[in-house]
């Protein structure tokens, strides 16, 4: 099976940057990828890594090391906007592709 | 459509009764899967369907929960005799079809309360 660690909450002042790290257990898997979800909202997702390294989209970047076991999302220039929860996901399934989600990290962004 | 919908939003129902929920993937997309996601906790997986077959129903927790698809579009996840521990969000994601780096999107979800 699956399992993602990830912490329960993160508090951030607006303007500056917070890393949100996930560790994981796995015998295999696609990739990892992160979601943002608003109270209430639906999950969205915001960015992939099938690689090791760093991806970058806008003001959000993930990271991946296979060897680690260990991702993290980046988020920079924060928003009061980015308050939510953010879940890291692994990607695995023989064929099915199903994402495994971490518990969810929630950001509380302050002025 | 323009997104994945799902309906209703909120199914409130009594220990025992059964429960349908519905999702419509966006158009095209050959590739669905529901999901539940219980209060605070992160989504767990239950079925995935590619076309209208469900090749992988591992996540299904028992023989209450069934789902089908029809016409590469509409599903239906069905919730026999309803207990307690069912209550929670259970969301519809769908992708244009399955693979290592196709974005699964997803819908607002049911909440669904059982009492």
């Amino acid at each position: 099976g699956q399992s993602l660690e990830q912490p329960s909450e993160v508090t951030a002042v607006e303007g500056a940057i917070v890393q949100i790290n996930c560790t994981y257990q796995t015998s295999g898997f696609y990739g990892l990828s992160w979601y943002q979800q608003h109270d209430g909202g639906a999950p969205t997702f915001l960015s992939y890594n099938a690689l090791d390294g760093l991806e970058e989209t806008g003001r959000f970047s993930s990271f991946l090391s296979r060897s680690d076991s260990y991702g993290y999302l980046l988020l920079q220039e924060l928003q009061m906007k980015d308050s939510a929860s953010y879940f890291c996901a692994l990607l695995t399934g023989a064929g099915s592709y199903q994402l495994t989600f971490g518990k969810g990290t929630k950001l509380s962004v302050i002025p | 459509g323009a997104g994945v919908s799902q309906s209703p939003s909120n199914k409130v129902t009594e220990k025992g009764k059964d429960v349908e929920l519905r999702c419509d993937p966006i158009s095209g997309h050959t590739a669905l899967y529901w999901y539940r996601q219980r209060l605070g906790q992160g989504l767990e997986f239950l079925i995935y369907f590619q076309g209208n077959s469900a090749p992988d129903k591992s996540g299904l927790p028992s023989d209450r929960f069934s789902a089908e698809r029809t016409g590469e579009s509409v599903s239906t996840l069905t919730i026999q005799r309803t207990q307690q521990e069912d209550s929670a969000v259970y969301l519809c994601a769908s992708s244009l079809s399955p693979g290592r780096t196709d974005t699964q999107y997803f819908g607002p979800g049911t909440r669904l309360t059982v009492l």
